[in-house]
């Protein structure tokens, strides 16, 4: 079985300090892990994601992510964030190599970013 | 090259009354899958199209809900009649493969 934990709901951080959204997953298998961003009234948009090659993942607008089997955690980063950072993130999980279906989305984490 | 998109962007509706909602993919893209987000919940699988054909549809949570994906171009959902516990946002994503999924905007959904 699959699962994944978004552990914070609503982050808020200052422009120009770091962001941290905390992502954890339970999984039979090593999974495929992504990392999505939707911002108001847009579609989701793939950040970056993990299928077994580097643990450390580097995506789009300045955002990593690093894969931590001992921790089952795979906590998305960016060392300054902009205003235009703010929008709903979500976690996602999937044993590697399956179906639509068999994808597991957590329950998002919205980032606020105070000017 | 546009996106996914998605109409209509809100709709609201009667319990009881009919949906359609419609799905336009990247062109293209032989994938074609259906997920719905309920009250601020997880994102849910529906179902998933392989050109014009159902490969999985697994997640659609009873039969007021059908699919269809004529000529393998355009999707549409219709939830007939809705109920209350149906109000959520729509999302279509389209892919040449699983692991590049693109989303549309979403159709929200209120059932009143």
């Amino acid at each position: 079985a699959q699962s994944v934990t978004q552990l914070d709901s609503h982050v808020s951080v200052s422009e120009g300090t770091p962001v941290l959204l905390r992502c954890n997953y339970s999984s039979s298998y090593s999974p495929s892990l992504f990392w999505y961003v939707q911002h108001p009234n847009k579609g989701l948009q793939l950040l970056l994601k993990y299928t077994s090659a580097a643990t450390l993942v580097k995506g789009i607008n300045g955002f990593e992510a690093e894969f931590k089997k001992s921790e089952t955690s795979f906590h998305l980063t960016k060392p300054s964030a902009h205003m235009s950072d703010a929008a709903e993130y979500f976690c996602v999980v999937s044993p590697p190599y399956s179906s639509a279906s068999k994808i597991i989305f957590g329950s998002g984490t919205r980032l606020s970013i105070r000017p | 090259e546009a996106g996914v998109t998605q109409f209509p962007s809100h709709s609201v509706i009667e319990k009881g009354q009919t949906v359609t909602l419609r799905c336009d993919p990247i062109s293209g893209h032989d994938n074609l899958y259906w997920y719905r987000r309920v009250m601020g919940k997880e994102i849910k699988f529906l179902l998933h199209f392989v050109k014009e054909s159902k490969q999985d549809e697994s997640g659609m949570p009873n039969n007021r809900f059908l699919a269809e994906r004529t000529g393998g171009t355009y999707s549409t959902l219709k939830v007939q009649p809705a109920e209350l516990e149906d109000s959520g946002v729509y999302f279509c994503a389209s892919s040449q493969s699983l692991y590049e999924q693109y989303f549309g905007p979403g159709t929200r959904l209120t059932v009143t």
